[in-house]
């Protein structure tokens, strides 16, 4: 089945820097890979998404990049803020459109803590 | 906008109870999923559920688990003989094509 690998499982950085949050993958059969923010005692929250079809996608400070041959996603936040403290996980999954989807796969998570 | 909501927020029982969790996903979703959290750990796929059957379950959803949608809104997951290591915090999710929509999860605490 698959397997979501994330690192680092900490990171801290200083307001205005930015974050990088990497994650693998072991099937390739994999093509939708959300991420998740999830801040302490509250769901997760979906805050972008790729699907294999695309290389790169960004909304505003976010951005997130996918190598389908190397099975590798990242997450970068630009210009970090304190608001961005929260714990990120990545996952995956296959999605048959129309049809019965696979599991979503998580990663370990991230936890994010941005130094004012 | 819609959410997914689920009760009760927090459920405590003691080992061995019956526990049914309730969410309500989005009315017009189509793929339904629960989802257990440990403190502190990553989220873990337990099973979905689409055209009114499981569709895949992982192997922590044993015998002791099992789901239902009793109707066109409720979709229950009950833990029939609780054991300690199932205190969690339980998320039901439900999507379209894509799965961005997270109830707030059940505290469940097995005493």
């Amino acid at each position: 089945g698959e397997n979501v690998e994330q690192h680092p499982s900490t990171l801290s950085v200083q307001e205005g820097d930015s974050a990088v949050i990497k994650c693998t993958y072991s099937d390739s059969a994999s093509n939708y890979f959300p991420w998740y923010k999830q801040e302490l005692g509250k769901r997760p929250q979906l805050i972008i998404d790729i699907r294999s079809n695309v290389g790169e996608k960004k909304d505003q400070r976010i951005a997130v990049t996918l190598n389908k041959t190397a099975k590798h996603f990242s997450l970068h936040i630009t210009e970090t803020q304190p608001e961005d403290s929260a714990v990120y996980f990545c996952a995956a999954q296959y999605m048959n459109y129309g049809g019965s989807q696979g599991n979503l796969i998580f990663g370990k998570g991230t936890k994010l803590s941005v130094k004012p | 906008e819609p959410e997914v909501t689920q009760t009760p927020s927090h459920q405590v029982t003691q080992m061995g109870q019956e526990v049914i969790l309730r969410c309500v996903p989005i009315s017009n979703h189509l793929y339904f999923y629960w989802y257990r959290q440990i403190l502190g750990q990553k989220v873990e796929f337990l099973v979905s559920f689409y055209n009114n059957e499981i569709s895949e379950k992982s192997e922590i959803f044993d015998d002791q688990f099992s789901v239902e949608r009793p109707d066109g809104s409720n979709f229950t997951l009950k833990i029939r003989s609780t054991k300690l290591e199932d205190s969690a915090m339980y998320f039901c999710a439900s999507g379209v094509d894509r799965l961005g929509f997270f109830g707030p999860g059940t505290r469940l605490t097995v005493l």
